[in-house]
This record gives C-alpha cells, sequence and structure tokens, in this order.
C-alpha cells in the first residue's frame, strides 16, 4: 500500500518562528510536492522537487523554503511564521514522468496565532 | 485569479443516476487537465486525466469531457453510487511544475 506520511496532522505555532513541516513517501517516487489548500482558493502549489537537492518554485514559493536531503523525504520551512500562512498543507509524490498522479498525505492544519 | 473554476460548490445526486461535474479554464494554452477525489481527513487521490488532443476519456464509470472551443471540462458518474461521495477537484497541469486547482465541488450521492 502506497504510503505519503505528514508529521503532524495538526499544528499551532507563534508568529516568527521557524516552522517545520516533514513529509515522507515510501514509494520511491522522484517527484515530491508541497501544496496549501485555503478556502476559496483551492490547493496552490508553493514548491516541487523532481530529485534529490532539486527545486522548482510553484506558484506561491513567497514565505517559504524547502529541502530534500534524501529522495523520500521533503521538509517544507517557513523562516518566520505569520498569520497568513495558517492553512492546510498537503504533500504530495509522483513518479517522473507522471506528475499527474500524485499520491498525497493527509495534510498538515497550521495555525499561526 | 482563479485559472480553473468549479462554479458549483456542491451537488446532490440520487444512487444510479448521473452525476455531472463541471470546470472552466481561463488559459487556451492548458493542454492537460486532471480530476482528483477527496473524502474527509485524507489527502486527495487521483481519478481521471485527459490530453486536449481527445475530447473524452472513460475508465470505468468516469468519463471526462473535454471542451477546448469553450474551456469547459466535465467528469460524468455513471451510475452514482454512495461512496463517490466526495469532494471533486479538477486541475490543470501545463508544465511539469504547474499545477492549477480549481475550488472544488462537494458531490453527495443519497442512497
Amino acid at each position: 500500500d502506497v504510503k505519503v506520511t505528514q508529521s503532524s496532522r495538526y499544528l499551532v505555532k507563534r508568529t516568527g518562528e521557524k516552522v517545520f513541516l516533514e513529509c515522507v513517501q515510501d514509494m520511491d517516487h522522484e517527484n515530491m510536492f508541497w501544496y496549501r489548500q485555503d478556502p476559496g482558493l483551492g490547493l496552490r502549489l508553493i514548491y516541487f522537487s523532481y530529485d534529490v537537492k532539486m527545486k522548482e518554485k510553484g506558484d506561491i514559493p513567497e514565505g517559504y523554503s524547502v529541502s530534500r536531503e534524501k529522495k523520500e523525504r521533503f521538509s517544507l520551512i517557513l523562516e518566520s511564521a505569520s498569520t497568513n500562512q495558517t492553512s492546510m498543507y498537503l504533500c504530495a509524490s509522483s513518479l517522473s514522468g507522471r506528475a499527474y498522479e500524485q499520491y498525497f498525505g493527509p495534510g498538515t492544519r497550521l495555525t499561526v496565532t | 485569479d482563479q485559472q480553473v473554476k468549479q462554479n458549483s460548490p456542491s451537488l446532490s445526486v440520487q444512487e444510479g443516476r448521473i452525476s455531472i461535474l463541471n470546470c472552466d479554464y481561463t488559459n487556451s494554452m492548458f493542454d492537460y487537465f486532471l480530476w482528483y477525489k477527496k473524502y474527509p481527513a485524507e489527502g486527495p487521490t487521483f481519478l481521471i486525466s485527459i490530453s486536449s488532443i481527445k475530447d473524452k476519456n472513460e475508465d470505468g464509470r468516469f468519463t471526462v469531457f473535454l471542451n477546448k472551443s469553450a474551456k469547459h471540462l466535465s467528469l460524468h458518474i455513471v451510475p452514482s453510487q454512495p461512496g463517490d461521495s466526495a469532494v471533486y477537484f479538477c486541475a490543470a497541469h501545463p508544465l511539469v511544475n504547474q499545477f492549477y486547482f480549481g475550488t472544488g465541488t462537494s458531490l453527495t450521492v443519497i442512497p
């Protein structure tokens, strides 16, 4: 059974804190993605990684960075969390060449107070 | 600005009938489209895709239709089953690192 896991289901952080969201996949997928989902806006791509140490900006990368040191793990970093980063964060992975067929984790609901 | 729009936030259908979920897009250069299904407390799961070289793609009970001139696609589910109750997202995938998702339509199939 394919699996994408995210480190936390719910997270509460304070404004200005550095926040790490971790994602691990066990499918040996080359591609990994980070999205945020907000009411009325759908899913928006933050960053995409197609290989270890490789990354591409998505639609809304501002205020975020990512790290992919190992193939199975993709981290999203909020250097200084702000209230407008309160959102549901979803991680996904896919095979190279099949980026359209993504396997998603269950999401992390992040609240920044 | 939303590049992919799902104007119906919700839809209710009787079991056994057809469900039709609609999606519009703004950019005529978009050439690949996806549908995902999402159950509560789970991540979305890939359902079906269509390339702009086709106007129809079928997978079992699910069929996606693409009307390029109208910049419109639709997902048909026939027959609808209670297990199909979920939120459905359409998305455009113009480049390897570009995905534009709609806001979703919540489908309820009534037994």
